[in-house]
């Protein structure tokens, strides 16, 4: 199946800082999805983004479909960012189940 | 327009005890998913349901667990005798048909 590599694994900033991570996929891309997990263990939808380019507020993700991977921009970072941020996708053909990376954890210090 | 539900939200069970974890998936959705968090790691696939059908169990272990997601009420995924290693936050995801996933709460096992 298709494995997730995540990086980097660790990310400590400032608040106010801008953040890149990354998401490289060994197999073609087919539902690409960006989540966090806050501190209290929710995983909240970030984006949907099997190609292309979104924004939502002060995050957004870029998937570049051909050359397997994905980044989620963080910028102004603020301590509620605060969490590790997962990437997954699936093998294709239809509903399957996700692929997850090992995520990254970010900690924003005020 | 409610989410994932998922309940209990905590689960302790004694060695040996079976536990029961209950699903309900969004409105309009009839794609559900279980995936298990062991602490400090990501999310593993166990199983993929439809109404009444079991699609993909690959990532189920193959004794004491079992998924159900029946005509009415929710999905159940069932661990019987359970063991400390079952241990773990269990979620659930749910789809429709743009395929992408939303997620429950979770249920966190903790076995004693």
């Amino acid at each position: 199946g298709i494995q997730v590599e995540q990086s980097p694994p660790d990310l400590i900033l400032q608040e106010g800082a801008n953040s890149t991570l990354r998401c490289n996929f060994s197999d073609s891309v087919n539902n690409l999805q960006w989540f966090h997990q806050n501190p209290w263990g929710q995983l909240i939808n970030l984006f949907y983004i099997p190609s292309g380019t979104k924004q939502n507020g002060r995050l957004s993700a870029t998937t570049v479909a051909t050359e397997r991977y994905s980044l989620l921009y963080i910028s102004s970072s603020q301590t509620t960012d605060s969490g590790v941020y997962f990437c997954a996708d699936d093998s294709g053909g239809g509903a399957d189940g996700l692929t997850f990376g090992k995520g990254t954890h970010l900690i924003i210090q005020p | 327009n409610a989410g994932v539900m998922q309940n209990p939200r905590h689960l302790v069970r004694r060695r040996g005890q079976e536990a029961r974890l209950r699903c309900s998936p969004m409105k309009g959705h009839s794609h559900v998913y279980w995936y298990r968090q062991l602490p400090e790691e990501g999310l593993k696939f166990m199983v993929y349901l439809q109404k009444e059908n079991i699609i993909d169990e690959s990532g189920m272990p193959k004794e004491r667990f079992s998924a159900e997601f029946p005509k009415e009420g929710p999905s159940i995924l069932r661990i019987q005798q359970v063991v400390r290693g079952d241990s773990a936050a269990y979620f659930c995801a749910s789809s429709g048909a743009l395929e992408t996933q939303y997620f429950g709460p979770g249920t966190r096992l903790l076995v004693l």
